[in-house]
């Protein structure tokens, strides 16, 4: 089946640095990936919408500048947080959309839990 | 502009009793539908999904949902509720156009008791 990988599952940084997450489908070409931050015991709130080989869509209130994505190949997406602050610590989850024949699906990856120290 | 509700924060069902976890959604044109289960610290699960045909669809580890088009709701149900069930729900809906965003319910806490 349509499989996805994310990774790293979890990082922790310093305020001010800059983390890097990637999202990759393994067996199938997402044109479209989406970008997820999920708070505790709380919902997925979609950030963004990444397409390839354009620039990213981003839901109201998400800062582009911040949340920098990148979706330069049919099975590679990359969310980078920068200059991080401790607010930005969160779980970030992507999902990609695959189609196979009338199969019509979200895979998403495992997710990534965020730490900014 | 598109809407999901998962009107219960917490179900609480006695292993071996059947569970429902409710959902009701709201859309332009014919809805895309999914149930998707997160364990703690991990991704989401993919459960089941209706897009057209039999309202009543079947999906992973026993799992089903009814679609209502009348009540505009997708219940997730499971006949003989495990304890291995408990984790946290997640309703989606998608509008029946390709430029609609997927939307995410609140989800909802399965607690099932030994």
């Amino acid at each position: 089946g349509a499989v996805v990988s994310q990774h790293p599952s979890w990082v922790i940084c310093k305020s001010g640095t800059s983390v890097k997450i990637e999202c990759r489908s393994l067996d199938f070409q997402a044109t479209t990936m989406f970008w997820y931050r999920q708070f505790p015991k709380q919902s997925l709130m979609l950030m963004a919408t990444s397409n390839e080989g354009s620039k990213a869509t981003y839901e109201q209130g998400v800062e582009k500048d911040k949340f920098l994505i990148n979706h330069a190949s049919l099975t590679l997406s990359t969310l980078t947080v920068t200059s991080a602050h401790p607010e930005d610590s969160s779980f970030y989850i992507c999902s990609a959309r695959s189609y196979r024949g009338p199969y019509y699906g979200y895979t998403f990856g495992s997710g990534t839990r965020l730490t900014v120290v | 502009a598109q809407s999901v509700a998962q009107p219960e924060d917490q179900v609480n069902v006695a292993e071996g009793n059947p569970l429902t976890v409710k959902c009701t959604y709201s859309v332009s044109g014919n809805p895309y539908l999914f149930w998707y289960v997160q364990y703690p610290n991990r991704g989401l699960q993919f459960l089941l999904k209706y897009i057209t045909g039999d309202n009543l669809v079947k999906g992973s580890y026993g799992f089903e949902a009814e679609f209502n088009k009348s009540q505009t709701s997708f219940h997730l149900k499971k006949p003989s509720a495990l304890v291995s069930d408990s984790a946290l729900y997640f309703c989606a809906v998608r509008g029946g156009s390709s430029a609609s965003k997927i939307i995410f319910g609140s989800g909802t806490r399965l607690s099932i008791r030994p």
